[in-house]
């Protein structure tokens, strides 16, 4: 079994709506929350950073942690064409551990 | 304010040949860490740098070695590369070492193996 285990895509979502992306891990030890976004051809760009269980907002994305599940998510409202990328969610056990990454998922979003 | 930049871009190498990949880390940073991304997969952990000295390594065998120098740039070493070898080499960098703090990455060097 993997550390983390990320929901398989392609997913196609049309313009404007609502997109959630969902990760689960099985290291009690991580204890920071990252999801990255990557175009083609680029490197990964960080979207959130969160520590702990709960949420955290900025702008049209939301980060939701809860520990006890081992379960991590990212909504996206308002889903713009421009979203369209690669998102990975990744995680490490504080104190710049080595961040440990999920397979990714590519979201296309049509206009 | 200048971003992890990453050289070169791409490379073409042989099996059997070896290669040096560079990175200039995050103005104010003094970690480097570096992955490697197959394609379709994500980013795996090679090793990590702090104060020129290898803090942490992933399960990558020793033909991989690093560098890192006194302005905390860092060189990633491969050694009779194999087919297997072809990959985007991501570099990322971090600063503090108590408190962590994300990682920023480069946009990577691609690897291809004829």
């Amino acid at each position: 079994q993997k550390e983390v285990e990320q929901d398989p895509g392609p997913l196609s979502v049309p313009e404007g709506a609502i997109v959630s992306l969902n990760c689960t891990y099985s290291n009690s030890a991580f204890q920071y929350f990252m999801w990255y976004r990557q175009y083609s051809r680029k490197g990964p760009e960080l979207l959130m950073y969160t520590y702990s269980s709960g949420n955290k907002e900025d702008g049209r994305f939301t980060a939701q942690v809860d520990k006890s599940s081992k379960y991590i998510s990212l909504f996206i409202r308002d889903s713009q064409p421009s979203d369209s990328a690669t998102y990975l969610c990744a995680m490490d056990r504080g104190a710049n551990s080595k961040l440990t990454f999920g397979k990714g998922i590519t979201l296309s979003v049509r206009p | 304010d200048a971003g992890v930049t990453q050289s070169p871009t791409h490379l073409i190498k042989t099996r059997g040949q070896q290669v040096t990949l560079r990175c200039s880390p995050k103005s104010g940073h003094d970690t480097v860490s570096w992955y490697q991304q197959a394609l379709g997969q994500g980013p795996q952990f090679i090793f990590q740098y702090y104060e020129e000295e290898e803090r942490q390594r992933g399960n990558f065998p020793d033909r991989f070695s690093g560098h890192q120098f006194p302005n905390y740039s860092s060189e990633l070493n491969v050694n009779a590369l194999l087919l297997g070898d072809s990959a985007l080499y991501l570099c990322a960098s971090s600063s503090g070492q108590v408190i962590s703090q994300p990682q920023h990455f480069g946009d990577g060097t691609r690897l291809s193996i004829l």
